[in-house]
């Protein structure tokens, strides 16, 4: 099947220091592409849709400039965290759906990335 | 608004059966997809349906009535391992995935 392969799974930074994070889509291309950050005993919150090409779409509440996202390529897209401060420390995870298979399919994650920013 | 409804937690035992419900309301619909998540990791998909009734995968079925606007994950011969969180998420009508809050299961010897 489809998969979405995430790097790191986990990264401690000191505050203030940027923080890149890439989603890979391995055996499709993936025209778009989701970033999502989920606290702790909550369910995932949709930051951003990425797209291949263009400006990806921030969700309302969400700094695009401290969350710049670069979907370069068909397979790639990069989320990096800029001048991280501890409350930006989360779990953040991408999604993408195969185009093949229509829009009508599941997403396929990558296997996160715990970010701790101290 | 966009808005799903599922039980923050649920506790049940080994062996035992355990029904999951989901409510929804979004704007279109274009089908409803159950995930499970284990703490710290993410979500895997576990069903998908866009058509109302049953669909059965080994100990795990999911049911969808469209018109109720209603779900449901059913888990059978309950194992620790199920222990997790499970998460209903629904395609909108513009094809983006509406997450509800997940549920919290807890599997007791």
């Amino acid at each position: 099947g489809a998969v979405v392969s995430q790097h790191p799974s986990w990264v401690i930074c000191k505050s203030g220091t940027s923080v890149k994070i890439e989603c890979r889509s391995l055996d499709f291309q993936a025209t778009t592409m989701f970033w999502y950050r989920q606290f702790p005993k909550q369910s995932l919150m949709l930051m951003a849709t990425s797209n291949e090409g263009s400006k990806a779409t921030y969700e309302q509440g969400v700094e695009k400039d401290k969350f710049l996202i670069n979907h370069a390529s068909l397979t790639l897209s990069t989320l990096t965290v800029t001048s991280a401060h501890p409350e930006d420390s989360s779990f953040y995870i991408c999604s993408a759906r195969d185009p093949r298979t229509g829009g009508h399919t599941e997403a396929f994650f990558g296997q996160g990335t715990r970010l701790t920013v101290v | 608004g966009q808005n799903i409804d599922q039980p923050t937690e649920m506790t049940a035992t080994e062996g035992a059966i355990v029904q999951i419900n989901c409510t929804y309301q979004t704007s279109g619909f274009n089908g409803l997809f159950w995930y499970q998540q284990h703490a710290g990791e993410a979500p895997t998909f576990l069903s998908y349906n866009v058509l109302d009734g049953l669909e059965e995968k080994g100990r795990f079925s999911s049911f969808l009535s469209r018109s109720k606007g209603y779900s449901y994950l059913l888990l059978k011969e309950l194992q620790m391992k199920d222990s997790a969180s499970y998460l209903c998420a629904v395609l909108d009508s513009n094809y983006q995935l509406i997450w509800g809050a997940g549920t919290k299961l807890i599997i007791k010897p």
